[in-house]
């Protein structure tokens, strides 16, 4: 089984409808966070959380809210979905500093979302 | 100013021919990871290689190498033996361990030709 599921995988919405895309993790990882990758672009940071109660703005935060459930859940909601927000959506968990640092802090990724707003 | 740079949008590579794909970083946290993606027309995101600030040698990682460059701020990723399948988009990424945040240049297209 995947280390970082989205759920869903494909979504296509109307203007103004509400949307919530979803994000578990069996990593065990504190931290999570939400991009957006807009065609032949790189990926810009949503929001992050370091842990259940501290949750953080990133550079394109404006439209969006998130919600981190538990330890192993991070949703990501967007209130009034307008069409400039279609753009494939990837969740990521990392671990906390281990102090020795290495490949397992990395970001592992999930299998992305692909949202299209009409 | 830009925290991670990809200057090359995209690049073509002869079949089983060496190819290096650039990055320059900036920064002022001492403690920093650089880190390397692969991104196929599937979409995913697939790490392949990771290069710590404090690390003297470089990187490896099968097929991959990252030749970093401290003093020029640089980790270029070298793949030897290009394969069809090393087609896709790759991104660069650094994790400043002090201030605790990822950021990603905006990615190369490789392409493999036969």
């Amino acid at each position: 089984d995947a280390d970082v599921t989205q759920t869903p995988r494909n979504r296509i919405t109307k203007t103004g409808k509400r949307i919530m895309l979803e994000c578990s993790q069996t990593k065990g990882h504190d931290r999570m966070y939400w991009y957006r990758q807009d065609p032949g672009l790189g990926l810009r940071l949503i929001y992050y959380s370091f842990d259940v109660k501290d949750i953080n703005k990133g550079e394109i935060s404006d439209g969006y809210s998130v919600s981190r459930q538990a330890q192993a859940k991070f949703s990501l909601s967007l209130e009034s979905a307008i069409p400039n927000q279609t753009a494939l959506y990837f969740c990521a968990t990392a671990s906390r500093d281990s102090g020795t640092s290495g490949s397992s802090d990395t970001q592992y990724f999930g299998p992305g979302t692909r949202l299209t707003v009409l | 100013a830009q925290k991670i740079t990809q200057t090359q949008p995209g690049m073509f590579v002869q079949e089983k021919e060496a190819v290096t794909l650039d990055c320059t970083y900036d920064t002022s946290d001492p403690s920093y990871g650089l880190f390397w993606y692969k991104q196929p027309s599937s979409g995913e995101m697939i790490f392949l290689i990771y290069q710590g600030s404090y690390d003297q040698q470089n990187a490896t990682e099968g097929r991959y190498s990252l030749n970093f460059q401290k003093a020029r701020k640089s980790a270029n990723l070298v793949i030897s033996a290009s394969q069809l399948g090393d087609s896709a988009m790759y991104f660069c990424a650094m994790r400043e361990w002090n201030f605790n945040k990822f950021y990603f240049g905006s990615g190369t297209k490789l392409n493999v030709k036969p």
